[in-house]
């Protein structure tokens, strides 16, 4: 079946500019998760979505980058006014539901990522 | 102190020959813990949880050490497949909030 995908898979951008990401996670997976990482860093988790609620905001790097779902499938995680550290491969995971207190444990399904430059 | 450390190396391994490898975290209070693994510029894949009283799956054994907030991971009887990254994730609740902690990960090189 068919997986997670992520558009664009390449994005090559000013600084300055806005740029808008977009992760379509596996049908009927309730929770969506977005990712980041940067060259020789680890995977950083930025924000997760339960439904269309991200109801912890605090991983997003700054006030620059925001992200929202709609009818509990699409999500789009917009940075404004890029700057070069932005650079990284965003990656966007699913997993079919948040299981109770352990919000993680369920399997989650990576897309391929999408890779930003900020020149 | 990050929250998630793993030495990067890069391990070479022999083909057939036995590779572990450890990862500490730093949150006592950390509830889950998993190794994923990824191929070279690819996205993680889950390899397998880690339980208490240890799992294995295969050619693969991964532990927890609750008292030396560690996990490892042991491959067995490696293949040339086996080059990957080996992820090391741990779920913690921080302030109330959940999330996922992801270290650096381990490099595994399989030679022939």
């Amino acid at each position: 079946g068919a997986g997670v995908s992520q558009s664009p898979s390449n994005k090559v951008t000013e600084k300055g500019k806005d740029v808008e990401l977009r992760c379509d996670p596996i049908s009927g997976h309730t929770a969506l998760y977005w990712y980041r990482q940067s060259l020789g860093q680890g995977l950083e988790f930025l924000i997760y979505f339960q439904g269309n609620s991200a109801p912890d905001k605090s991983g997003l790097p700054s006030d620059r980058f925001s992200a929202e779902r709609t009818g509990g499938s699409v999500s789009t995680l917009t940075i404004q006014r890029t700057q070069q550290e932005d650079s990284a491969v965003y990656l966007c995971a699913s997993s079919l539901e948040l299981a109770g207190d352990f919000l993680f444990t369920d399997t989650q399904y990576f897309g391929p990522g999408t890779r930003l430059t900020v020149l | 102190r990050k929250e998630v450390e793993q030495d990067p190396g890069p391990f070479n391994v022999p083909e057939g020959a036995t590779v572990a490898f450890n990862c500490t975290y730093s949150n006592s209070a950390s509830q889950s813990f998993f190794w994923y693994r990824q191929d070279c510029r690819k996205e993680p894949k889950l390899l397998m949880s880690v339980y208490s009283s240890g799992n294995e799956d295969g050619r693969f054994t991964a532990q927890l050490n609750r008292a030396s907030q560690y996990i490892s991971l042991l491959i067995r009887d490696s293949k040339l497949s086996d080059s990957a990254t080996y992820l090391c994730v741990v779920l913690s609740t921080l302030r109330g909030n959940n999330r996922l902690a992801f270290g650096k990960g381990n490099q595994v090189v399989v030679i022939p």
